[in-house]
């Protein structure tokens, strides 16, 4: 089953607009991590949320945690067209020791130039 | 620096062959993941390895078998295919640390199962 489940599933926007993805999980987490995947290609990290972390940024992502709500929100700013892809979170599952990540189904998102 | 490196990129089978997907990768990890991509439901943990010689099943193992003979490699492998196992591929590293860290992909395997 999915731990996370990203809203929306898919994502329309122009370019130079801001882009926010979010994602819900259902059980205690360690950290929370969002992955991109353009068209026919592998997933790549972008950025890691520690459960004891609220906000982060990098570059013009900036990911946001609720851990009472269960919940993380992905803000792309000043979105470009190279930022159309997928994009997933991915949760680990507590305990850590098998060091499983446990991905959402994704947002699509297209940015229209 | 290769990174992941998964072969083949594409095959195609008929319900019933064998075949055996290999994952290579040059970081040194310790961890390596098969997870296969369906449309509409993300990525499902197939099987994993925590080391070399060592394998688990994930969410949906039924159907593959796996081996970690060298640390560098982990090899699926399906023994009689079927239709639902046509899917995209995908393995994934990460080294061993306190925390679950960041997995590195390699770009996936388009398997069609006939």
């Amino acid at each position: 089953s999915q731990q996370g489940e990203e809203d929306p599933q898919a994502l329309s926007i122009q370019e130079g607009e801001n882009a926010t993805m979010n994602c819900s999980y259902k059980t205690s987490i360690n950290n929370l991590q969002w992955y991109r995947q353009n068209s026919g290609r592998g997933l790549v990290h972008l950025i890691l949320i520690r459960s004891n972390e609220r906000e982060k940024h990098s570059g013009r992502l900036r990911v946001t945690l609720d851990t009472s709500k269960k919940s993380s929100s992905l803000l792309i700013t000043a979105s470009r067209a190279a930022d159309t892809a997928s994009y997933f979170c991915a949760t680990d599952v507590i305990p850590v020791s098998a060091r499983q990540l446990t991905f959402g189904s994704g947002t699509q998102l297209t940015v229209l130039p | 620096n290769a990174g992941v490196t998964q072969t083949p990129k594409f095959r195609v089978l008929k319900t019933g062959q064998s075949m055996t997907l290999l994952c290579a990768q040059d970081m040194n990890h310790e961890y390596m993941y098969w997870y296969r991509q369906d449309p509409g439901m993300g990525l499902r943990l197939i099987h994993y390895s925590v080391g070399e010689g060592t394998t688990a099943k994930g969410e949906v193992p039924d159907g593959y078998n796996v081996s970690r003979l060298k640390k560098q490699n982990f090899l699926l492998g399906l023994e009689s295919a079927a239709p639902s196992q046509t899917s995209v591929y995908f393995c994934a590293s990460t080294e061993t640390g306190g925390y679950t860290g960041e997995l590195f992909f390699g770009e996936g395997s388009r398997l069609t199962v006939l």
